[in-house]
């Protein structure tokens, strides 16, 4: 099983700050099959990166991936109030699926 | 309307048996894998078990194999989560979510989830 490990756990900003998330995963991701979603309290989680570095439908440029093999980056350039949230990353590579434990961005 | 609509949530004894519904709206549902994902109360999110497009291949997670059982009927736009032999760490939100391939895929549409209690 691949284990991913993200950090921080909580990241304090503020309103147009940049937030640099890191997924780090036990074993190399296959084909950099590698997610981020975004979720806030209440709602389902929402997809904003697939393939390591592609954005999904209607997510903001603001919003970019990178990383391969074992490390990946989810940047925020300029922090908005609605991404104050817990974003998570997903391989999708090998079964079992896994997530990470997440990261919450915080209003400093 | 593009959408995955979970139901058959509520509260049970351990040791009892809960089967799981998702119905699937607005796009062609055998043509994509399905997954269960799970949420305990206040913490992340925890792969369950996916479905290939065809039933033609499964996967679970440890902490479920052998208690829990997935499948779909694509006659029917639905997918299923039987679980047996509940514990109280099986206590959370389960959601539907709808990957973007016959059998992987990130996952693009999710419900919104319906409320396991595994509680005496």
């Amino acid at each position: 099983e691949i284990v991913l490990t993200q950090s921080p756990g909580t990241l304090s900003l503020s309103p147009g700050e940049i937030a640099t998330l890191s997924c780090r995963a036990s074993q190399s991701v296959s084909s950099s099959y590698l997610a981020w979603y975004q979720q806030k309290p209440g709602q389902a989680p929402r997809l904003l990166i697939y393939g390591a570095s592609s954005r999904a439908t209607g997510i903001p440029d603001r919003f970019s991936g990178s990383g391969s093999g074992t490390d990946f980056t989810l940047t925020i350039s300029r922090l908005e109030p609605e991404d104050f949230a817990v974003y998570y990353c997903q391989q999708y590579g090998s079964s079992p699926w896994t997530f990470g434990q997440g990261t919450k961005v915080e209003i400093k | 309307e593009v959408q995955l609509v979970e139901s058959g949530g509520g509260l049970v004894q351990p040791g009892r048996s809960l089967r799981l519904s998702c119905a699937a709206s607005g796009f062609t549902f055998d043509d994509y894998a399905m997954h269960w994902v799970r949420q305990a109360p206040g913490k992340g999110l925890e792969w369950v078990s996916g479905i290939s497009w065809n039933s033609g291949s499964i996967g679970y997670a440890d902490s479920v194999k052998g208690r829990f059982t997935i499948s779909r009927d694509n006659a029917k736009n639905s997918l299923y989560l039987q679980m047996n032999s509940l514990r109280a760490e099986d206590t959370a939100l389960y959601y539907c979510a709808k990957a973007t391939g016959y059998s992987s895929g990130w996952y693009n549409l999710w419900g919104r989830g319906t409320l396991v209690t595994v509680s005496s």
